[in-house]
């Protein structure tokens, strides 16, 4: 079976700290893509960034960094020098071709709130 | 505007009454997905098409829940004798091709009272 953990609930910061979100999976697929999306308060789901199985290379966007271990089949998620926009609900997820399909696997999400 | 499209944006109704929920996805996006998703949960998969025909509709919850995709293009969530339990977010999501990262619609919040 396919799974999506994130420990974190809701994690609060000050601006200006880094801050790291958590996911950790399971699957049984040896093919695989892991994505994170952002979900602001108006509720859209933005995308942020894929990852397929094979390709391990850390990623860094801006302020934005990715960390993939299949070791420990963790991705996560380090926003540097947090900012008050940053404020939304971040789901981490997991996509593989089981049943024929690529359907997301979410996670249960995170709630970031970054303080002024 | 370029992304996917839900409408309503909100939709308030009484239990056992039907309700249809319209998704416009990219154009030339072939797949289509609908989610739902509860208060403080990730969004669930709900089904999928490729195309017109529905791939996969495992997460359907029960057969008050029927969705269409006639010509390729726009989808509809239909919910037969709502309960209240149907209350949720539901998202729609399409992409180029099933493997592709999907975009996903601001969603349509259904109030079953």
């Amino acid at each position: 079976a396919q799974k999506v953990t994130q420990a974190q609930t809701e994690i609060s910061v000050v601006e200006k700290e880094d801050v790291t979100l958590d996911c950790v999976y399971e699957t049984r697929d040896t093919t695989y893509y892991l994505f994170w999306y952002k979900q602001p308060p108006s509720g859209e789901l933005v995308f942020l960034i894929r990852r397929n199985s094979f390709d391990e290379q850390n990623e860094i966007s801006g302020r934005y960094s990715w960390n993939f271990q299949k070791s420990t089949s963790s991705f996560n998620f380090t926003i540097t020098a947090s900012q008050v926009v940053d404020s939304a609900v971040y789901f981490c997820a997991l996509s593989g071709f089981t049943s024929g399909t690529y359907k997301y696997i979410f996670g249960t999400g995170t709630r970031l709130k970054v303080l002024a | 505007g370029a992304g996917v499209s839900q409408t309503p944006s909100n939709k308030v109704t009484e239990k056992g009454k039907y309700v249809e929920l319209r998704c416009d996805p990219i154009s030339g996006h072939t797949a289509l997905y609908w989610y739902r998703q509860s208060l403080g949960q990730g969004p669930e998969f709900l089904i999928y098409f490729q195309g017109t025909g529905a791939a996969d509709d495992s997460g359907l919850p029960n057969d008050r829940f029927f969705a269409v995709r006639p010509e390729g293009s726009v989808s509809t969530l239909k919910i037969q004798r709502t309960e209240r339990g149907d209350s949720a977010v539901y998202l729609c999501a399409s992409s180029l091709g099933g493997e592709n990262i999907q975009y996903f619609g601001a969603g349509t919040r259904l109030s079953v009272l």
